[in-house]
């Protein structure tokens, strides 16, 4: 089973401020999903990448898959308090027909 | 434009009874997936579902889980026995197809308590 890296688990900051988070892994994977999830809700999914090197902008946010397929990245300009979330990547296996695999997210907390 | 509904949203069972999870899809989406959700963990693959047929089960236990996804009605996510780790949340979730980079519309989840 191919696995996904999320870092940092926790991530606590003020608002304005600029933030950054990864999904890592060993293995190749043929796109990657974006989803965030506030409590009580489920996955939302906000981007899909696909070819090595994109890159993708969601008004504030900017995710960017990377050339070897194997991480991508989020970056937040001016966190507001709305960006307040667990924030979660998803890949499918590249076998086999056991859809998403999803990493453990990344827990942010924007700050007013 | 319906998306996907779960209920109940809150179940509580005592150890040793059943609970029953049900979800109906978005319209015109053939394919469900349940996923099991702990505190501070991501979300868990268990069992992949086409109308009237389990594509893939290999996330789900061997023994007191089952899921149905019958030609009428929603899918039925059926837990016999429950013990104290079966608390969690149960996301239910759709796509039209099952490509491999079908985005999936998930439903708010059940949240199962067992005391």
């Amino acid at each position: 089973t191919q696995l996904l890296e999320q870092s940092p688990q926790f991530l606590s900051i003020q608002e304005g401020e600029n933030l950054t988070v990864y999904c890592n892994s060993s293995s190749v994977f043929s796109s990657l999903q974006w989803y965030r999830q506030e409590p009580g809700e489920g996955p939302v999914l906000l981007v899909t990448v696909v070819t090595g090197g994109e890159v993708k902008k969601l008004k504030r946010l900017t995710f960017q898959f990377g050339d070897a397929r194997k991480d991508s990245s989020l970056h937040i300009t001016a966190a507001q308090p709305g960006d307040t979330g667990l924030y979660l990547c998803a890949g499918p296996q590249n076998s086999g027909n056991t859809p998403l695999v999803f990493g453990k997210g990344t827990r942010l907390s924007v700050i007013a | 434009n319906a998306g996907v509904m779960q209920n109940p949203r809150h179940l509580v069972r005592r150890r040793g009874q059943e609970a029953r999870l049900r979800c109906s899809p978005m319209k015109g989406h053939s394919h469900v997936y349940w996923y099991r959700q702990l505190p501070e963990e991501g979300l868990k693959f268990m069992v992949y579902l086409q109308k009237e047929n389990i594509i893939d089960e290999s996330g789900m236990p061997k023994e007191r889980f089952s899921a149905e996804f019958p030609k009428e009605g929603p899918s039925i996510l059926r837990i016999q026995q429950v013990v104290r780790g079966d608390s969690a949340a149960y996301f239910c979730a759709s796509s039209p197809g099952g490509a491999r980079n079908s985005p999936l519309h998930f439903g708010n989840g059940t949240r199962l308590t067992v005391t």
